[in-house]
């Protein structure tokens, strides 16, 4: 069966610092992944979308990126977080002819 | 492109009642409308989904119907329990597009 792996699941940094997430899905090849972000109290709003290796796709513009290195690793990153980066961020994974899509349990980052 | 939008954006029901949450979609195209739950701290998970083709889908306490003609589909729960309490999200799209969601209905249940 198919999984989804994120970390870290919590993360507080100062402003200014670089951040990392990463998130692996197991038992799939070729995956459509996805980060999400989630403010408090507030919907899901789509970062980044990927359909393959060194593919990604950002709808909304910011000092966040994205990258795949790996056919099933999907990674978030920033070089300075600012205040307004916290949230919780979602990795998620669909196969490309159903549209099912699975989440990862995801990454709560605090930023001070 | 797609819009999809959600209510109540909260809900309190008593147990054992039924609780209803609405949402409405404006792209004729979208074909695939599924429902997922968040429980606090955690990802959301997929808890049932529709595609155009049928009218009502159910499982369990759990049912979904759709209105193509007036683009809105709508997700029952008979029967609530306590641990039904958490935020229910819709969403819609076009075959394997991207998912479009909803802002999110928090359920609350009421011993």
């Amino acid at each position: 069966s198919q999984t989804i792996h994120q970390w870290p699941a919590t993360l507080v940094q100062p402003v200014g610092s670089p951040l990392s997430l990463e998130c692996t899905v197991e038992g799939t090849s070729n995956p459509n992944l996805y980060w999400y972000r989630q403010a408090a109290g507030r919907g899901l709003q789509l970062l980044f979308y990927s359909v393959g290796i060194g593919q990604i796709s950002s709808e909304v513009p910011q000092n966040l990126s994205a990258s795949r290195p790996q056919d099933r690793q999907f990674i978030l990153s920033s070089k300075k977080l600012l205040l307004s980066d916290s949230g919780f961020y979602l990795c998620a994974w669909t196969t490309a002819n159903t549209g099912e899509l699975f989440f990862g349990e995801g990454s709560r980052l605090t930023v001070l | 492109g797609e819009n999809v939008e959600q209510h109540p954006s909260t809900l309190s029901v008593q147990e054992g009642d039924s609780a209803v949450i609405k949402c409405t979609y404006s792209d004729s195209a979208s074909n695939y409308f599924p429902w997922y739950k968040q429980e606090l701290g955690k990802g959301p998970q997929l808890i049932i989904d529709i595609r155009s083709n049928v009218g009502e889908k159910k499982d369990q306490r759990i049912a979904v119907t759709l209105n193509k003609t007036a683009k809105h589909f709508s997700l029952h729960i008979t029967e609530t329990q306590p641990e039904d309490s958490a935020v229910y999200f819709c969403a819609a799209s076009k075959g394997a597009q991207k998912l479009v969601f909803g802002q999110g209905t928090r359920l609350t249940i009421n011993p």
